[in-house]
């Protein structure tokens, strides 16, 4: 069965940097495209990013744009966010988040979350 | 402000039928698939329908979808208790270049 696995969330203050891994199982991790979604509290779904299998494209949401970068090591069946110049309006339960399939926007698996808290 | 617009909030009795709505543009709606997500109280998204109206592997039936021009539609019959949720319609937006989710429907079961 899929599983999606996210760590690495936090409390960090304004202007720190945090990096959250999300470890894969389940499926052929190479074959998929990832994506980080984001929901503030009580708030909706926010899409911040996506990678492609053969990380050959990276697309990201104007509000992360040069802080936040994804990557992903296939070796390890891991995806990461960097996210740099940390806000507060950064605070978050992170998702990651499986593609469907190629080239359809479809998400049909998501991890748990992890918590990311951006406060002095 | 969602680029894909969604009612807050709808409700109805058990056992009965209620659609939520959700509205876009000719450069996500209208060209890309739709899809949407059942989030249940303290979890996290779960997959309702792909592709405007397909459902994965065991959700059932009572659950359908469609898309006409730049709407979509979600449509639950039969409606039960544990049908509470917030549930978000997707697409990839080809203009922006990004995935694109309304900003969530709040379903309460009377």
């Amino acid at each position: 069965q899929v599983q999606l696995v996210e760590s690495g969330g936090g409390v960090v203050q304004p202007g720190e940097s945090l990096r959250l891994s999300c470890a894969a199982s389940g499926f052929t991790f190479s074959s998929y495209g990832m994506h980080w979604v984001r929901q503030a509290p009580g708030k909706g779904l926010e899409w911040l990013t996506f990678i492609r299998y053969d990380e050959s494209k990276e697309y990201y949401a104007d509000s992360v744009k040069g802080r936040f970068t994804i990557s992903r090591d296939n070796s390890r069946n891991t995806v990461y966010l960097q996210m740099n110049s940390l806000r507060t309006e950064d605070s978050a339960v992170y998702y990651c988040a499986k593609e469907g399939k190629h080239f359809d926007p479809y998400i049909d698996y998501w991890g748990q979350g992890t918590l990311v808290t951006v406060s002095s | 402000q969602s680029v894909l617009t969604q009612p807050p909030s709808v409700s109805a009795a058990p056992g009965q039928k209620v659609t939520i709505s959700c509205s876009g543009s000719s450069s996500n709606i209208g060209i890309n698939y739709v899809s949407w997500y059942q989030q249940l109280p303290g979890t996290a998204p779960k997959l309702l329908i792909y592709d405007n109206d397909k459902r994965p592997s065991g959700i059932p039936d009572r659950f359908s979808a469609s898309k006409s021009a730049s709407s979509a539609t979600l449509a639950i019959t039969g409606l039960q208790a544990g049908d509470e949720a917030d549930y978000y319609c997707g697409t990839w937006d080809s203009s922006l270049t990004v995935v694109v989710f309304g900003g969530g429907t709040k379903l309460t079961v009377l």
